[in-house]
């Protein structure tokens, strides 16, 4: 079955910038999403569409996309920032997938 | 403003059957497609099923057979349908909007299948 993998844990420093990576075969040809959760809260979208960003989602957050890699940056981390974070696609069947997350630690 | 509140869930024998249903306000439920997705105990994020505006079912492999999705526009209510419940379904259930990408998330039911 199709996956998209993440790497399990990041750190950094506030004020510094973190990457979460996201791979999968599709993601070429299938939007990625990103989500943000925060323990015992429901997951809020933070990227649609590879890179465009909700309203109400501070400028500090981005997407990008190249070839099988889409990428969430997070610009001027913040303590508040530390949480769960997941990318979202679709296999080239249409059947969505999350990635495994990835635990954003902030030092 | 827009709001999902689900309810149903609880503690269930495995092979039993339970009925999860979300609430919706704030918006035009007609319009959105709707999503459930669950969340096991440290797991990631699991697409259980969603449901078209027309009223079309989608379902992963792994689901498929077991979970039936369905909406009431008229009551602007979303459901799900688990039957032949396993240790396994155990999670937080999700009823999730559709615009671009899952916009909104309702707080979540937690199913427990468990004897």
């Amino acid at each position: 079955s199709y996956e998209l993998t993440q790497p399990p844990s990041v750190s950094v420093s506030p004020g510094q910038t973190a990457r979460i990576t996201c791979s999968g075969d599709a993601l070429p040809k299938q939007y990625a999403f990103w989500y943000q959760q925060k323990p015992g809260q429901a997951p809020v979208m933070l990227i649609y569409k590879d890179s465009e960003r909700p309203s109400g989602i501070p400028e500090r957050f981005s997407g990008s996309s190249s070839g099988t890699t889409v990428t969430l940056t997070i610009s001027g981390v913040q303590a508040e920032d530390e949480a769960d974070y997941y990318c979202q696609s679709a296999d080239n069947s249409g059947s969505w997938v999350f990635g495994g997350g990835t635990k954003l630690t902030v030092l | 403003e827009v709001q999902l509140v689900e309810s149903g869930g609880g503690l269930v024998q495995p092979g039993g059957s339970l009925r999860l249903s979300c609430a919706a306000s704030g918006f035009t439920f007609s319009n959105f497609d709707m999503y459930w997705i669950r969340q096991g105990k440290g797991r990631s994020l699991e697409w259980v099923s969603s449901i078209a505006t027309a009223g079309d079912p989608y379902y992963p492999g792994s689901m498929k057979g077991r979970f039936t999705i369905s909406r009431d526009n008229a009551n602007n209510s979303l459901y799900l349908q688990m039957n032949s419940l396993r240790a396994g379904d155990t999670a937080v259930y999700y009823c999730a909007r559709g615009g671009n990408g899952l916009d909104y998330w309702g707080q979540g039911t937690l199913v427990t299948v468990s004897s």
